[in-house]
């Protein structure tokens, strides 16, 4: 099984500021890796697939990047909607989908 | 409007089963791969179990195989998962999610329009 690593558990940071989010794979995952937000009560939702195409309808503010065992999910300036739970997800080793723990950003 | 509505949550002691269904609309559900992924209480996500398009393809976790068993009705534009012996551990929100982002005969990976989820609890 890949374990997917996040870090950190908990980001605080202020509307405007910029985030940045890590994903650290046990073995390489190519480029197969997803980024999704998800709200307290909600869903989750796909914001990032292959480490850096957006998915359709996502904001220009967030950018993924990363390929092998390092991941990042940037989000240029946060918006106030922006400040949920974020976990990353890999599909290299189908079917043996994993998602990371999970970071929260939170409003400082 | 794209959607998906999970159904079929409940209480049910160690040991019961339940169905959980998912209706699909806006989009053809024929066409994509469908997913169920749950979420424990205050927990993260994990992959339960992917179903190809046409039912050819059918993958479970470690953790379920088994004991559960996927399946859709295409002309019903419907989901379902059958939970058997269930245990205290697979009490979780159950979500319904698409195969996506491309459309593709296999299974897709990744998870591009999920339903707001059903809550099973299992406990005596």
């Amino acid at each position: 099984e890949i374990v997917l690593t996040q870090s950190p558990a908990t980001l605080s940071l202020s509307p405007g500021e910029r985030a940045t989010l890590s994903c650290r794979a046990s073995q390489s995952v190519s480029s197969y890796l997803a980024w999704y937000q998800q709200k307290p009560g909600q869903a989750p939702r796909l914001l990032i697939y292959d480490a850096s195409n957006r998915a359709t309808g996502i904001p220009a503010r967030f950018s993924g990047s990363g390929s092998g065992t390092d991941f990042t999910l940037t989000i240029s300036s946060l918006e106030p909607e922006d400040f949920a739970v974020y976990y990353c997800q890999q599909r290299s080793n189908w079917p043996q989908i994993t998602f990371g723990g999970g970071t929260k950003v939170e409003i400082k | 409007e794209v959607q998906l509505v999970e159904s079929g949550g409940g209480l049910v002691k160690p040991g019961g089963s339940l169905r959980l269904s998912c209706a699909a609309s806006g989009f053809t559900f024929s066409s994509y791969s469908m997913n169920w992924v749950r979420q424990a209480p205050g927990k993260g996500l994990e992959w339960v179990s992917s179903i190809s398009s046409s039912s050819s393809y059918i993958y479970y976790a470690d953790s379920v195989k088994g004991r559960f068993t996927i399946s859709r009705d295409n002309a019903k534009n419907s989901l379902y998962l059958q939970m058997n012996s269930l245990r205290a551990e697979d009490t979780a929100v159950y979500y319904c999610a698409r195969g996506g982002p491309t459309v593709t005969t296999l299974v897709a990976w990744y998870f591009d329009l999920w339903g707001r989820g059903t809550l099973v609890t299992v406990s005596s």
